[in-house]
C-alpha cells in the first residue's frame, strides 16, 4: 500500500533555514501536503501542492516536489522559535472504487534553537 | 477556519465499555475521516466515508466502527474499549468537486481518549 516516509527529528538555530524531507511510494498521488502540529493542538494545513507542480512557495515556505524521485521537501526561510512543531507530510491518492484516501508520514519534530 | 467540532475534547473511561466520538461539520462536504494519533506512529486511518452511508475501513479499523446518517455528522464507535486505544482521535474533512477531493483538508482540535 501507500508509504509517507520522514526523519523524525530536526534541530535548527533560529535564523537559519530548515528543510524537511518527506518521501512517498504511490505514484498517482493527487495532493501533497504539509501540515503543521504545536503542542497539544490539531493539524494547521501549512501549504499544498498538485502533483502536476515542481514548485510552490508562500512567504517563508518553499515547497519542491520531484515527482521522479517521489520526494517532497518543506523549507522554512528564516526559522523562528515559534515555528518548533510537528510537521506531517500527506499526500491523497485514488483508492479503489473512487475514494480518496489521505496517508501521512509519522511527522517531523522541528527544534528551534535561539 | 473550517467548521469541525469534536466532541467530546477528553474521555477517560473503563475498559470493555462502548464509547462514541462525534464529529460535526458545518461545511456540507462529502468526504470525512477518523484518524488516530500516537507517538512514533503520526496518524493512522481508523474509518473514512465519501456520503451519506457511504464508509470505508483504514488501516487500524479493528475494535471500532462508525456510522454517517446525515452529511453533518460522522460517528466513531469503539465497540469495547480497551487500554491500546488509548489515543488522540482527529476527524477530517475534504470538499469534492466532479467526485474528486479538493487540496483542502481540514482537521478538527481533537478528542483525547484514555481508557483505564
Amino acid at each position: 500500500g501507500e508509504d509517507v516516509e520522514q526523519s523524525l527529528f530536526l534541530s535548527v538555530r533560529e535564523g537559519d533555514s530548515s528543510v524537511i524531507n518527506c518521501t512517498y511510494t504511490d505514484s498517482s498521488s493527487t495532493y501533497l501536503y504539509w501540515y503543521k502540529q504545536e503542542p497539544g493542538a490539531g493539524l494547521q494545513l501549512l501549504t499544498y501542492i498538485f502533483s502536476n507542480m515542481d514548485m510552490k512557495q508562500d512567504q517563508r515556505l518553499t515547497v519542491l516536489l520531484n515527482k521522479k524521485d517521489k520526494h517532497l521537501s518543506l523549507r522554512i526561510a528564516d526559522t523562528q522559535t515559534g515555528d518548533s512543531a510537528i510537521y506531517f507530510c500527506a499526500e491523497i491518492t485514488d483508492a479503489s472504487g473512487g475514494s480518496y484516501i489521505p496517508t501521512f508520514g509519522r511527522g517531523t519534530s522541528l527544534i528551534v534553537h535561539p | 477556519d473550517a467548521g469541525i467540532t469534536q466532541s467530546p475534547r477528553h474521555k477517560v473511561t473503563e475498559t470493555g465499555t462502548p464509547v462514541t466520538l462525534r464529529c460535526h461539520q458545518t461545511e456540507n462536504h462529502r468526504y470525512m475521516y477518523w484518524y488516530r494519533q500516537d507517538p512514533g506512529h503520526g496518524l493512522r486511518l481508523i474509518h473514512y466515508s465519501y456520503g451519506v452511508k457511504d464508509t470505508d475501513k483504514g488501516e487500524v479499523s479493528d475494535g471500532y466502527s462508525v456510522s454517517r446518517s446525515k452529511t453533518e455528522d460522522f460517528l466513531l464507535t469503539l465497540e469495547s474499549a480497551t487500554s491500546s486505544q488509548t489515543s488522540v482521535y482527529f476527524c477530517a474533512i475534504s470538499e469534492s468537486r466532479g467526485g474528486r477531493p479538493v487540496e483542502k483538508l481540514f482537521f478538527g482540535s481533537g478528542t483525547q481518549l484514555s481508557v483505564l
